[in-house]
């Protein structure tokens, strides 16, 4: 299986600030590679897929990069509502895995 | 408006089985598959399996072979998770997630079951 690994586990941030989350894999997944957001009440939502593309509906302030093993989410500039869990997932090989995650709180 | 509605949360003892269901609304039920998630107490995301209404087919993690089983009821669009033998390891929240056929994004949630194993 491949193992998705995630840094920073947990992040304190601020209103307004730009952060990243890492996300790398045990091997090289060539971009399958999603970002999903889940709120403390548990809802879950998709922001990007496919490395570097926003789910329709999703802010402009969020985007994906990466290649190889190596991926990123960045928020440019936080909103109250982006406080929350993290995870990435690929889709390169069964089965899906997700990373651990990370918690965005506030600072 | 699409909606993913899942059954309640479970109690059920050790050694049993529970099924539970994830009703769809608002999209053509057989133009996506369905695919189940587990979220142990404090835990990420754990991939069960997938169905794809359309064909009948599943397709399973390894690890929840023999634990899960996956079907469902293209006349009443929705999907069903039977988990069996259960243990105290079972015990969290399960999602439903669609995915457009082909795509792999799960781009709509169920809102979550949780189960909890006890006797």
């Amino acid at each position: 299986d491949i193992q998705m690994t995630q840094t920073p586990s947990s992040m304190p941030a601020s209103l307004g600030e730009r952060v990243t989350i890492s996300c790398r894999a045990s091997q090289g997944i060539s971009n399958y590679l999603n970002w999903y957001q889940q709120k403390p009440d548990g809802t879950i939502k998709p922001l990007i897929y496919y490395t570097s593309n926003l789910q329709s509906g999703v802010p402009s302030r969020f985007s994906g990069s990466g290649s190889g093993t190596d991926y990123s989410l960045t928020i440019s500039s936080l909103e109250p509502e982006d406080f929350a869990m993290y995870y990435c997932q690929q889709y390169d090989s069964s089965p899906l895995t997700f990373g651990s995650g990370t918690k965005l709180e506030i600072k | 408006e699409v909606k993913l509605q899942q059954s309640g949360d479970e109690l059920v003892r050790p050694g049993a089985s529970v099924k539970m269901s994830c009703k769809a609304s608002g999209y053509t039920f057989t133009d996506y598959a369905m695919h189940w998630v587990k979220q142990s107490p404090g835990q990420g995301l754990e991939w069960i399996g997938t169905i794809i209404p359309l064909i009948d087919t599943t397709s399973y993690n390894q690890k929840f072979k023999g634990k899960a089983t996956l079907t469902a009821d293209k006349s009443s669009n929705t999907a069903y998770m039977e988990l069996s033998r259960l243990t105290s390891e079972d015990s969290a929240v399960y999602y439903c997630a669609r995915e457009p056929l082909g795509t792999d994004v799960m781009d709509a949630w169920g809102q979550g079951a949780s189960v909890t194993v006890s006797s």
